[in-house]
């Protein structure tokens, strides 16, 4: 089966400065890679994904990620956070070639602060 | 329009209610699915619906009854709940349930449970 872990619960950081949430996966199998942004109180907004070809991926809100096979990391990144990243940042899996399971992370939280 | 809307956002209910919860979706999706989310945690699968047909039930409580009515409604009604079931159910959709490069899955913002 595979699995997510995101090891930072808490992610503070100031306006204006950049961020990297981390998220490393396991699988025996391939996998399809997904990041999900949830604001106070809202449902799930896809923010990127991985499926296959390059590595370094871009989404939404000029967030950014890069999978890395051999280290099996899919670390999300952003140059310059505004206030509104405010929010809790999901890493997802699925394992390629079956239903669209997704198999979530626990989460990050990113406060972003004046 | 990739939207995904359930009704209602808030429902307070007794733990000897029957209620229901909707979600609706115009996409043209066939893979419907719910998600429980507890606070502080992340989403949980507890059905898919694949063309209408129930795919996949993650071992949920039978309290729990899902229902696909057509294409583009997803229902799950609820029965004899408890107080630990009090959680954001969330509702999604995508093209089909395969993972392929067009399918992405798609939330609704949810339906905040309280049973009392």
């Amino acid at each position: 089966a595979q699995s997510v872990t995101q090891l930072d619960s808490q992610v503070p950081v100031f306006e204006e400065a950049p961020v990297e949430l981390r998220c490393n996966y396991s699988s025996s199998v391939s996998v399809y890679l997904f990041w999900y942004v949830q604001y106070p109180n809202q449902g799930l907004q896809l923010l990127l994904k991985y499926l296959s070809g390059s590595t370094l991926v871009k989404g939404i809100n000029g967030f950014e990620a890069e999978f890395n096979k051999s280290q099996t990391s899919f670390h999300l990144r952003k140059p310059s956070v505004h206030i509104s990243d405010t929010a809790e940042y999901f890493c997802a899996v699925s394992i390629t070639g079956t239903a669209s399971k997704l198999t979530f992370g626990t989460g990050t939280r990113l406060q972003v602060t004046l | 329009d990739t939207e995904v809307t359930q009704t209602p956002k808030h429902l307070v209910m007794g733990m000897t209610n029957k209620k229901s919860l909707k979600c609706e979706q115009h996409m043209g999706h066939r893979a419907m699915y719910w998600y429980k989310q507890k606070a502080k945690k992340p989403p949980e699968l507890m059905f898919v619906y694949s063309y209408e047909k129930l795919s996949i039930n993650e071992s949920v409580p039978s309290r729990f009854s899902p229902e696909c009515p057509n294409s583009s409604l997803l229902n799950l009604h609820l029965h004899a709940l408890q107080p630990e079931d009090s959680a954001l159910y969330l509702c999604a959709s995508s093209l089909t349930v395969l993972p392929n490069s067009g399918n992405t899955i798609y939330f609704g913002e949810g339906s905040w449970l309280t049973v009392v």
